[in-house]
């Protein structure tokens, strides 16, 4: 079966600094992996994804995330971070056929001023 | 090009009554998906649909919840006499109709609250 994996529930960072929301994946065959972010009260956004090509992946508000296969992760990082970036970050995968989206649990990402 | 519609946002209910949640999906998005967004959860599939096809149903539950999405109109989410357990934010989301891993844009929700 296809997973995701958010092994942070909660990720606390000062405004600035550089940060990184985990993602591990589990998937028979290739992985077409996703990140989303969802503010308060709102649905999800599309932030970047990976389907093939380079490992380096680039994104929307300055996100990128970096494909490792041999780890199966999918970080996602941001050099500086912004206040405006604290909301709920979600990992995505939908390899599993019928572009169904398989979700993470999610990880609230904390920018402090 | 407006984005995915959900109405109505907010919805009460009593235990017992039925809930229908609608989607209007992008335009020139012929697949609609729907999610359930438990408190403090991530979110689960429930039904991917096509155009008057249910695809795939595996994540909806097996009694109550139907989804439909007509020729004309747009997809609904009928849950029959909720329970309190329904309280949820519904999201929906669509794609486009060619191939390959696309992804899905989500609307702003449906938050159902069953008193």
């Amino acid at each position: 079966a296809q997973s995701v994996a958010q092994p942070e529930d909660q990720v606390n960072v000062a405004e600035g600094n550089p940060l990184t929301v985990k993602c591990t994946y589990s998937v028979s065959g290739n992985p077409y992996l996703f990140w989303y972010v969802q503010y308060p009260n709102r649905g999800l956004q599309f932030l970047l994804k990976y389907i093939t090509g380079d490992n380096l992946v680039k994104g929307s508000y300055g996100f990128e995330a970096e494909f490792n296969k041999s780890q199966t992760s999918f970080h996602l990082k941001k050099p500086s971070a912004l206040v405006s970036d604290s909301a709920l970050y979600f990992c995505a995968d939908c390899s599993g056929g019928y572009q169904k989206v398989t979700f993470g649990t999610g990880t609230k990402l904390q920018v402090i001023p | 090009n407006a984005g995915v519609m959900q109405n109505p946002r907010h919805l009460v209910r009593r235990r017992g009554q039925e809930a229908r949640l609608r989607c209007s999906p992008m335009k020139g998005h012929s697949h609609v998906y729907w999610y359930r967004q438990l408190p403090e959860e991530g979110l689960k599939f429930m039904v991917y649909l096509q155009k008057e096809n249910i695809i795939d149903e595996s994540g909806m539950p097996k009694e109550r919840f139907s989804a439909e999405f007509p020729k004309e109109g747009p997809s609904i989410l009928r849950i029959q006499q909720v329970v309190r357990g329904d309280s949820a934010a519904y999201f929906c989301a669509s794609s486009p109709p060619s191939g390959g891993a696309h992804e899905q844009f989500f609307g702003p929700g449906t938050r159902l609250t069953v008193l």
